[in-house]
Parts: structure tokens; C-alpha cells; sequence
């Protein structure tokens, strides 16, 4: 059974700095492309970065370029995010999320974790 | 950016009738590259249809996708009970990798 558990979110101040961790099992990690996507009541789901098998290639939203680094542990079977400069507008429910397709991915997403919850506020 | 718009905003059904959601994308989507998602209260989304028709694994073929260019939806053939939840499209061709703003179908 595929798992994945998301930790590390909280209450941060802005222009504050958190690291989410994706602890994944019940599938072959190195296999896949993982991501990050994040929800609110007012803008939705939204799509907030993503990383290949190998770590290669990275791709994140306009939203947070610059801001956020994706990367990941194969040794680990663990998914990051280090988020910086913490906005207020970053305040969500963060998913980690498994890609369909194997290596580079399709960006469609087939196994999410339960979220986490992230709140910039002082 | 490409923006998926959904409709109905909430439709209201009941058990045994027929659900047909709709998502109009802003340029045209590949069908290989829409899907939808059905969420239910405090759960993460679950993958139910990829490349616009196919059932992602273990889902019941009561649920069906179509359509192509920028008009796609989906089909719940028969309502249960467990169906009553949100959808949402998404697009997987364009970087910005969108969702739909969702269509929640509620118990009439």
C-alpha cells in the first residue's frame, strides 16, 4: 500500500523559513517523479513544484521561484521542501504527492499524503 | 497561464441519478494531459480519470471521462452515496500544471 506522510509544517512568521518532509513507502521511490501541492479555500489546488527520479530536473510555480527548493533522498525514500521568505499568501494545506508516471513524470498525481498545514502570520 | 473553468459550481443530484461535470479549458489540452480528481471532506484528492478517459486503478467504471480540445467531462453513470464529494480538472500539458476551481456535488 502506498503511503506518503507529510511533517514539518506550523505556524512560521513571514519572511520565515520551514522545511516539509514526504516520508514515502509501498512503492519503488527512486522510480518516480515526486511534488509538492498546496490548497486553500480562496485560490484552490495549486501546484507547487515538482522533481524527477534523479533529481535532474526541478520545476516549481512562479508563486514561489525563487523561494522554495524542492529535493529528495532516494537512500531515504523521503520528498522535501525548504521554503524561505515565508508570505503570508503561503499559508495552506501542503500535499506531497506521487507522480503516475515513472522517471520524468506526467505531473498527474495517483497517491497523495494527508497534508500538512502551513500558516504565515505574526 | 491556462485556466480551467468548471460547471456547474454545485449540482445537486440524487442517489441512482446521472452526474455530468464539465471543464472548459482556456487553450486547447492535449487529452493526454487532463485529469480529474474526486475530494471528500478532510482527505486528500484522489486520482479518478487520466488522459481525459482512463480509470485510474481501482476506480469503478460507473466514472467516465471525455471529451478533447478545450471541453472535457465526466460522467458519473449511477450515483452512490460515496460519489457525493468535489471534482476537480486538471491540466497536465502546460507548466503551470492547473486545477480546476471544482464542482461539488451534494445529496439533492
Amino acid at each position: 500500500e502506498v503511503q506518503l506522510v507529510e511533517s514539518g509544517g506550523g505556524l512560521v512568521q513571514p519572511g520565515g523559513s520551514l522545511r516539509l518532509s514526504c516520508a514515502a513507502s509501498g512503492f519503488t521511490f527512486d522510480d518516480y517523479a515526486m511534488h509538492w501541492v498546496r490548497q486553500t479555500p480562496e485560490k484552490g489546488l495549486e501546484w507547487v513544484s515538482g522533481i524527477s527520479w534523479n533529481s535532474v530536473y526541478t520545476g516549481y510555480a512562479d508563486s514561489v521561484k525563487g523561494r522554495f527548493t524542492i529535493s529528495r533522498d532516494n537512500a531515504k525514500n523521503s520528498l522535501y521542501l525548504q521554503m524561505n521568505s515565508l508570505r503570508a499568501e503561503d499559508t495552506a494545506l501542503y500535499f506531497c504527492a506521487k507522480d503516475h508516471e515513472q522517471w520524468f513524470g506526467s505531473h498527474i498525481f495517483d497517491y497523495w499524503g494527508q497534508g500538512i498545514v502551513v500558516t504565515v502570520s505574526s | 497561464e491556462i485556466v480551467l473553468t468548471q460547471s456547474p459550481g454545485t449540482l445537486s443530484l440524487s442517489p441512482g441519478e446521472r452526474a455530468t461535470l464539465s471543464c472548459r479549458a482556456s487553450q486547447i489540452v492535449s487529452s493526454s494531459y487532463l485529469a480529474w480528481y474526486q475530494q471528500k471532506p478532510g482527505q486528500a484528492p484522489r486520482l479518478l480519470i487520466y488522459g481525459a478517459s482512463s480509470r485510474a486503478t481501482g476506480i469503478p467504471d460507473r466514472f467516465s471521462g471525455s471529451g478533447s480540445g478545450t471541453d472535457f467531462t465526466l460522467t458519473i453513470g449511477r450515483l452512490e452515496p460515496e460519489d457525493f464529494a468535489v471534482y476537480y480538472c486538471q491540466q497536465s500539458g502546460f507548466s503551470s500544471y492547473s486545477f480546476g476551481q471544482g464542482t461539488k456535488l451534494e445529496i439533492k
